[in-house]
């Protein structure tokens, strides 16, 4: 199994407060990603990482923000906890993010995972 | 309309029987393929890329048809250990890095 682990795995929050969730690989891989999955949504990504302090957005950005300072870790971080965040958050790790150098280069591999409710 | 399409399900099929998923993208000008798999309460799992002239790994087979848009996971001999939930994934091409999932298929195999 690829080496990525997630803290905290579960959380219990209040409306309006912040909250980290860290994602950590020791992989070494350039790109790292974070999802949430909800019912009926399925996966959707809220951001994405290519490289140590570059990041940009995803499908599902508003109320989250990131920050990669080291290319282990990546956080994701809600400023203000709605209860529409209450989901699964997962962090997903690749070498490559997608481009022609095949496709076990753009293979990502995911994180156990973080049950977030916001009460 | 979603990018990415698949039959919820579930499929209940019995042991040692052979299922089929299809998996349809809206988006012609896509990249890569993938079949994931997610136990419940997991996260997903790569369970096989899908190349372009199809690829099999043990029971698994996975197909792509760029033509009508589609990709197929064909699973022979089902086992109890395979229920789970199949997730298909895709990579467009104007889309960058961003995998693109499907809803996914739920398969329950019974003994």
């Amino acid at each position: 199994d690829a080496g990525i682990t997630q803290s905290p795995r579960h959380k219990v929050t209040e409306t309006g407060t912040p909250v980290t969730l860290r994602c950590h690989q020791t992989e070494n891989h350039r790109y790292m990603y974070w999802y949430r999955q909800d019912p009926g949504h399925g996966l959707r990504l809220i951001h994405y990482s290519y490289g140590v302090k570059d990041t940009d957005k995803g499908e599902v950005s508003d109320g989250y923000s990131v920050s990669r300072s080291k290319t282990e870790d990546f956080l994701l971080t809600l400023e203000s906890a709605t209860s529409s965040q209450t989901s699964v958050y997962f962090c997903a790790i690749s070498p490559a993010g997608g481009g022609s150098r095949g496709l076990q280069y753009n293979e990502q591999f995911f994180g156990p995972g973080t049950r977030l409710t916001v009460l | 309309r979603k990018e990415v399409e698949q039959d919820p399900g579930p499929f209940n099929v019995p042991e040692g029987a052979t299922v089929a998923f299809n998996c349809t993208y809206s988006n012609s000008a896509s990249q890569s393929f993938f079949w994931y798999r997610q136990d419940c309460r997991k996260e997903p799992k790569l369970l096989m890329s899908v190349y372009s002239s199809g690829n099999e790994d043990g029971r698994f087979t996975a197909q792509l048809n760029r033509a009508s848009q589609y990709i197929s996971l064909l699973i022979r001999d089902s086992k109890l250990s395979d229920s789970a939930t199949y997730l298909c994934v895709v990579i467009f091409n104007n889309a960058g890095n961003m995998l693109t999932f499907g809803g996914g298929t739920r398969l329950m195999v019974k003994p």
